[in-house]
C-alpha cells in the first residue's frame, strides 16, 4: 500500500551525464514537491507542481528541471550533474497548498551519487 | 525570512527515559508544523502535524506542542526505546505551501 514511490532508490551517474529521477503517487494529490537533502543538512525545496502549474524556487539552479505528465507521476531531471549535486532527493505530495490539513507525505527518497 | 532551528543537534539517552526535542521558528505566520522521523539513508516519516490554531497533538508515546506566538514547538517522547533512535526533523508550512525544515536532532537511545 505504498503511497509515494520513488525510483530508483539508488542512482549512480557520471559527472555531466544527464539523469532522471522518478516519483509516483497513489493518493491522487494535486501537489507534488521535490526536495534536495545533502548529507547532515535539512531538506530544501527545489520546486513543486500544483496540478500542471510549475513553481520553481528562486535559488534552484537551472541545471534542475521537472516534468509532470499526469497527476500520478513527476520527474526530476538533472541536465549536467556536478559533484555538488550528490544528495538524497525526496518527493512529497499534498492535497493542496494551504489550509488544513494539507499534510505532506514523503517517498523513501533516491540517493544520487555523482562520480 | 523564515528560519527553523532545532536544539540539541544530537542527544543520547538510556532506554526508558522521557525526553524533549525542541524546535523554534522565527516567523509566526505559519499554516502548520510537522514533526518527521528519518532513519539513516531513508525518507521522511510524518509523526505529528499541528495546525496553527492547535496547541498540541498526541500519537501513542509522542506528544507535540505548539506555541505560535513564541515561535516554539516541542516533541515529547515518553519511555524511550532503542527503536526510537533516528533523526527527528521539524518543519513549518508557510505561504505557498512549502515546508521549511530544521536541521534535525539525532537521537540515540541506548539499551
Amino acid at each position: 500500500d505504498a503511497m509515494v514511490i520513488q525510483n530508483p532508490r539508488y542512482q549512480v551517474t557520471q559527472f555531466g551525464k544527464p539523469v532522471t529521477l522518478s516519483c509516483s503517487q497513489t493518493l491522487n494529490h494535486n501537489v507534488m514537491y521535490w526536495y534536495q537533502q545533502k548529507s547532515s543538512q535539512a531538506p530544501k525545496l527545489l520546486f513543486h507542481y500544483y496540478d500542471k502549474d510549475f513553481n520553481n524556487e528562486a535559488d534552484t539552479p537551472d541545471n534542475f528541471q521537472s516534468r509532470r505528465p499526469n497527476t500520478s507521476f513527476c520527474f526530476l531531471d538533472i541536465r549536467s550533474p556536478g559533484l555538488g549535486d550528490a544528495a538524497m532527493y525526496l518527493c512529497a505530495t499534498s492535497r493542496g497548498l494551504a489550509g488544513a490539513p494539507n499534510e505532506q507525505f514523503f517517498g523513501p527518497g533516491t540517493r544520487l551519487t555523482v562520480l | 525570512k523564515q528560519e527553523v532551528t532545532q536544539i540539541p543537534a544530537a542527544l543520547s539517552v538510556p532506554e526508558g527515559e522521557n525526553l524533549v526535542l525542541n524546535c523554534s521558528f522565527t516567523d509566526s505566520a505559519i499554516y502548520n508544523l510537522q514533526w518527521f522521523r528519518q532513519d539513516p539513508g531513508k525518507g521522511l516519516t510524518s509523526l505529528l502535524l499541528i495546525q496553527s490554531s492547535q496547541r498540541e497533538q498526541t500519537s501513542g508515546r509522542l506528544n507535540a506542542s505548539l506555541d505560535k506566538s513564541s515561535g516554539r514547538s516541542t516533541l515529547y517522547i515518553a519511555a524511550s526505546q532503542p527503536g526510537d533512535s533516528a533523526t527527528y526533523l521539524c518543519a513549518v508550512r508557510v505561504q505557498g505551501g512549502k515546508l521549511i525544515f530544521g536541521q534535525g536532532t539525532e537521537l540515540s537511545v541506548k539499551p
